[in-house]
């Protein structure tokens, strides 16, 4: 299994600001997957963060609104630019399992914008 | 893009009682079905991986089973106990590189004391 910390862990922002989030893991992985949930509905993926290439982003979300780093095999960070109240959401990273059968996620940043 | 319905939305139980839920499923052109256990303020911890037609999968007083003939799983909680108490997530995995999950909204009980 993987250990998976984010931070912040929570926030409340106002508009029209960015917040990076980071996520950090206990093992070197190839690819890290950010996900986001918005109120009431299902955890969507936004991005794939490769180490050493550009993050694929998933239809509906693009870079500039969402500019992804990952500088090495256990880190990467999400940011979440010029934000509004839409973007109010939980936001998660994950890394596959050994043998990609399953994904192990961290805890989720609840971010609120106002 | 492939829609996964969970259902109820949410469901309340007293402590004791045995539930279940409902995943459904369009299409079985999947890799493999998860269950997630998610409760608030931690991480989604992987409860069950299924593949085949038939799968049924126990652990503890939680088990599932998976038919993909007619695009169903369902999560069975026996003698439900407050700690318990969680959103439960279904995806729908497609395998390859990227790791994709398609996830259903997820279905939150909430066991009473």
């Amino acid at each position: 299994s993987a250990v998976i910390s984010q931070k912040p862990s929570r926030d409340i922002c106002q508009r029209g600001t960015s917040l990076t989030i980071q996520c950090q893991v206990d093992s070197q992985v190839t690819m890290m997957f950010w996900y986001r949930q918005q109120p009431g509905q299902s955890l969507t993926l936004i991005a794939t963060a490769n180490q050493g290439s550009e993050a694929t982003y998933e239809s509906g979300f693009v870079i500039d609104k969402f500019p992804i780093s990952r500088p090495n095999l256990t880190f990467s960070t999400l940011t979440v630019s010029n934000m509004s109240p839409e973007d109010s959401s939980i936001y998660l990273c994950s890394v596959n399992g050994r043998n990609q059968e399953t994904q192990y996620f961290g805890p989720g940043t609840r971010l609120l914008v106002l | 893009i492939l829609n996964v319905e969970q259902s109820p939305q949410s469901l309340h139980v007293q402590e004791g009682d045995s539930t279940n839920f409902t995943c459904s499923f369009p299409s079985s052109n999947f890799y493999a079905l998860h269950w997630y256990r998610w409760e608030t303020a931690k991480s989604p911890e992987a409860l069950f991986v299924m593949t085949l037609n038939g799968d049924e999968k126990k652990k503890g007083r939680i088990s599932a089973t998976l038919n993909t003939k007619e695009g169903y799983s369902y999560l069975y909680i026996k003698g439900s106990q407050p700690e318990d108490s969680a959103t439960y997530l279904c995806a729908l995995y497609y395998g390859g590189s990227q790791g994709n999950l398609i996830f259903g909204k997820g279905t939150k009980l909430s066991v009473k004391p």
